[in-house]
């Protein structure tokens, strides 16, 4: 079956460019997870959504990043006036169940968005 | 929130060689798992290993939840096994995946 789809691949920005980052989850999964990755770094949270919920957003570094996933399906991650300390890979997870409470389940990663911001 | 501390940091092995890496947490987790992050960026997941021993090919992971660690072995390493290997585990009360800085592992013909 189809595992977790990110678009673009790679997006190259001029700094202050709003950049829009798509994530389309395994069918079926609740959970839905954003991180970020800088280069020789391990991934850092950015947020979670359960269903349409966003249900954690500590992890956003600033009030330019902006998530959503309007259906409890597809998500996209919004990046306003992007700085060049935005460069990252940008990776989506989904699982399968919910969190915090309830059973857990194995998080599957996309292949990530490389952003670059010159 | 949950830290993460693996090691070595780095590792160099020669084709044919074992190895083992190491992955300690600051508190108790669930879900924990093991990733390997090819070159071209990919996170693949290894194993989903709360606790207890499994076996996949000529990978083992072992969690012992209890002293808050996991190993993950490398048996006859091949050069396709190169790359980053991260754990990462997550706090029961919170929603997120905390993940180590990662193995790099170079395995050379």
């Amino acid at each position: 079956g189809a595992g977790v789809s990110q678009s673009p691949r790679y997006k190259v920005a001029k700094r202050g460019q709003d950049v829009a980052l798509r994530c389309d989850p395994i069918s079926g999964h609740v959970s839905l997870f954003w991180y970020q990755q800088a280069l020789g770094q391990g991934p850092e949270f950015l947020t979670y959504f359960q269903n349409e919920a966003q249900l954690d957003k500590s992890g956003l570094p600033s009030d330019r990043f902006f998530a959503e996933r309007p259906e409890g399906s597809v998500s996209t991650l919004k990046i306003q006036r992007t700085q060049q300390e935005d460069s990252a890979v940008y990776l989506c997870a989904s699982s399968l169940e919910r969190f915090r409470g309830h059973p857990n389940s194995p998080l599957h990663f996309g292949n990530g968005t490389r952003l670059t911001v010159t | 929130g949950i830290q993460v501390e693996q090691s070595p940091p780095d590792l160099i092995l020669q084709e044919g060689a074992n190895s083992t890496l190491r992955c300690n947490f600051s508190d108790s987790v669930n879900n924990l798992q093991w990733f390997h992050q090819n070159p071209w960026g990919q996170l693949i997941n290894l194993f989903y290993i709360p606790s207890g021993t499994k076996q996949n090919g000529r990978l083992s992971a072992t969690t012992v939840a209890t002293e808050r660690y996991s190993l993950l072995y490398i048996s006859s390493s091949q050069t396709t096994d190169s790359g980053v290997y991260f754990c990462a585990g997550r706090d029961p009360n919170d929603y997120k995946l905390s993940f180590g800085a990662g193995t790099t592992v170079t395995v050379r013909a």
